[in-house]
């Protein structure tokens, strides 16, 4: 059983590029959330993805937008990045929509300079 | 909306110790409680998932338990070794419709002296 793996792990970006960071879910897990954590802080919600659509957003502005495809693979995607966007962004996929256990991947650290 | 506090943001114990990271949250509505641990700069490793029905999971030395009339879970780590050094996060989540979120405290940064 594969687990959950992202891509790249390490980016850097100037301020008002745009990146695109991927997430593979575990094998049968059709649910993904992307969290944010900023240095010394806990993940923040970004939103979820249920079988392709959108199933809720946490406090986060719309150039933050995401895609799941129909093998259940992830992109979040960020516009107009800013430096408060640093941080390690994480993605966690659990099986169906449920509160059952999120298995979260390694991360990618994206640095805006 | 529900916030998580982590108490102490620091630990540091001698090997062998016994100790126990506190978790309290503040909507008792939440559904299930989940604790990671967290090794500097990586992802987020799973430890133990307590259900809304139940009160407390156990994995071999760790023990955790949930009181949602008190807005508490705690996490018990027995005979403490220097690999337990980590940062230790809970998370709870709650159901926006069918929106199964975490909402995260800040983490119990753990060091465990030889």
């Amino acid at each position: 059983e594969t687990g959950v793996t992202q891509s790249p792990t390490h980016l850097i970006k100037t301020r008002g590029q745009q990146v695109t960071l991927r997430c593979s879910s575990q094998s049968g897990h059709n649910t993904v959330s992307w969290y944010q954590q900023a240095l010394g802080q806990g993940p923040q919600f970004i939103f979820q993805y249920y079988r392709e659509e959108e199933n809720g957003r946490g406090n986060f502005p719309p150039r933050f937008s995401g895609l799941q495809f129909p093998n259940y693979s992830s992109e979040l995607n960020v516009n107009a990045l800013e430096l408060d966007d640093s941080a390690l962004y994480l993605c966690a996929s659990s099986l169906e929509l449920s509160g059952d256990t999120q298995y979260f991947g390694p991360g990618t650290r994206l640095t805006v300079l | 909306k529900q916030e998580v506090t982590q108490i102490p943001a620091a630990l540091s114990v001698p090997e062998g110790e016994n100790l126990v990271l506190n978790c309290s949250f503040t909507d008792s509505a939440i559904y299930n409680l989940q604790w990671f641990r967290q090794d500097p700069g990586k992802g987020l490793t799973s430890l133990l998932l307590i259900q809304s029905s139940q009160r407390e999971q156990t994995s071999g030395r760790l023990n955790a338990s949930l009181d949602k009339s008190s807005g508490r879970s705690t996490l018990y780590i027995a005979a403490s070794q220097p690999g337990d050094s980590a940062t230790y996060l809970c998370a709870g989540y709650n159901s926006g419709g069918s929106n199964y979120k975490l909402t995260f405290g800040k983490g119990t940064l753990l060091t465990v002296n030889p």
